[in-house]
Formats: C-alpha cells, sequence, structure tokens
C-alpha cells in the first residue's frame, strides 16, 4: 500500500498570496496517477487536479499542480476567499486506493 | 450529466450490518466506469472501502476486506455497499463516487450520508 503524508498539516495565509502544499508518496507512483481534492466543510471532495498536473473541468487556473515519482505539488498562485478549504492528495495507480491525510488551508 | 445519491439508514447498531444503495442518475451504470465508496470519519481524513465495474469484478481496501460487499444492481442503476460487523469506529460520512475508467481520479461524488454506529 502506498502511503501519502502531506505537509504541512495546516497553511494559514492571507488572501492574494500563494500556497504550496505537499504530498510524498512512500514509493513511486505509478505513471504519476495523483489527484489533488478540495473539501468544504460539510460538502463532498472536489476533484482540482488529476494525473499530477492536470486540472479537472471548471478549476481556475490559479491551481496548478506538479511533480513526479515521490513528490508531488499542488500550488494556488494567488487564494481567493472561495480557496480556504481543505486539500487531500490521492493516488490512483495501484491498489489500495489511497489519499493522503490533507492539509487545511485557513484565512490568517 | 451523472449525479450520485447515497441513501439507507443513518444509523446502525455494534455488530450489526451497515447497508447503503447509490443512485446513479444522468447515465447508465454499465458504462466504462469504477464506482467506489470512501468514507469519512467525523473531523477525519478519507478512506477509500472498495469499488466495483457494471461486469462484477471489485476490488476492496484489504483493512476492511473481511467485512465488505459491494454490489451492483444494473437493472436499477445502483450500486450497494454492506459493511458488517460494525463498530464505533465505522461511524463516518459515507461517500459513493465514480472512476472514469481504471486508471481515474474521482471525478464524480455524491453529496454523502452520515451512518452512526450507536446502540
Amino acid at each position: 500500500e502506498i502511503v501519502l503524508t502531506q505537509s504541512p498539516g495546516t497553511l494559514s495565509l492571507s488572501p492574494g498570496e500563494r500556497a504550496t502544499l505537499s504530498c510524498r508518496a512512500s514509493q513511486s507512483v505509478t505513471s504519476n496517477y495523483l489527484a489533488w481534492y478540495q473539501q468544504k466543510p460539510g460538502q463532498a471532495p472536489r476533484l482540482v487536479i488529476y494525473g499530477a498536473s492536470s486540472r479537472a473541468t471548471g478549476i481556475p487556473d490559479r491551481f496548478s499542480g506538479s511533480g513526479s515519482g515521490t513528490d508531488f505539488t499542488l500550488t494556488i498562485s494567488r487564494l481567493e476567499p472561495e480557496d480556504f478549504a481543505v486539500y487531500y492528495c490521492q493516488q490512483y495507480g495501484s491498489s489500495p486506493r489511497t489519499f493522503g491525510q490533507g492539509t487545511k488551508v485557513e484565512i490568517k | 450529466q451523472v449525479q450520485l445519491q447515497e441513501s439507507g439508514p443513518g444509523l446502525v447498531k455494534p455488530s450489526g450490518t451497515l447497508s447503503l444503495t447509490c443512485a446513479v442518475s444522468g447515465g447508465s451504470i454499465s458504462s466504462s466506469n469504477w464506482w467506489s465508496w470512501v468514507r469519512q470519519p467525523p473531523g477525519k481524513g478519507l478512506e477509500w472501502i472498495g469499488e466495483i465495474y457494471h461486469s462484477g469484478n471489485t476490488n476492496y481496501n484489504p483493512s476492511l476486506k473481511s467485512r465488505v460487499t459491494i454490489s451492483v444492481d444494473k437493472s436499477n442503476n445502483q450500486f450497494s455497499l454492506k459493511l458488517n460487523s460494525v463498530t464505533a469506529a465505522d461511524t463516518a460520512v459515507y461517500y459513493c463516487a465514480r472512476c472514469s475508467g481504471w486508471y481515474s481520479a474521482f471525478d464524480i461524488w455524491g453529496q454523502g450520508t452520515m451512518v452512526t454506529v450507536s446502540s
């Protein structure tokens, strides 16, 4: 099983600032099959990035994903008020599908 | 567009069986998608439970495999989850989700349903 470790646990930033979230895998993620999800309180997760760097439908271009192998990054170039949420990485290259523990992006 | 809706009892007794259904609308469950269950205990992260293809092929999380059964009902365009021998640790919001292919992220999610295990 691939274990995903996200850092930091909490990111305190102001609107307009840049957010950089990290996801590290315990072994290489097959073909960079790595996704990022955004979850707001009381809502289901929403797909943001798939294939490590492809934006999902309707996701603004201030969101970008990068990385390969075992190290992946989600960057939000300029935080908008609606971006404050919890973000999870997830790998889908091998079974079982696994999630990271999440990074909370909160308003400073 | 495809939508998913979970349904089932919100309260299950310890040692009992948790049973949930996910209704698929706006598309066919027999399309080339994998259909999953994911859960989230209160205040915690996401855990993948397992998945099914319309052919009936399944994959389960090894941590739950001995207690889980996922099945598909093509005539009603839905799939189901059964988790037996439940304890308080199984209290969570349960989501159904779609993967549009084997190597695919969860691109569509249901709204989730809260299940509490308590006597």
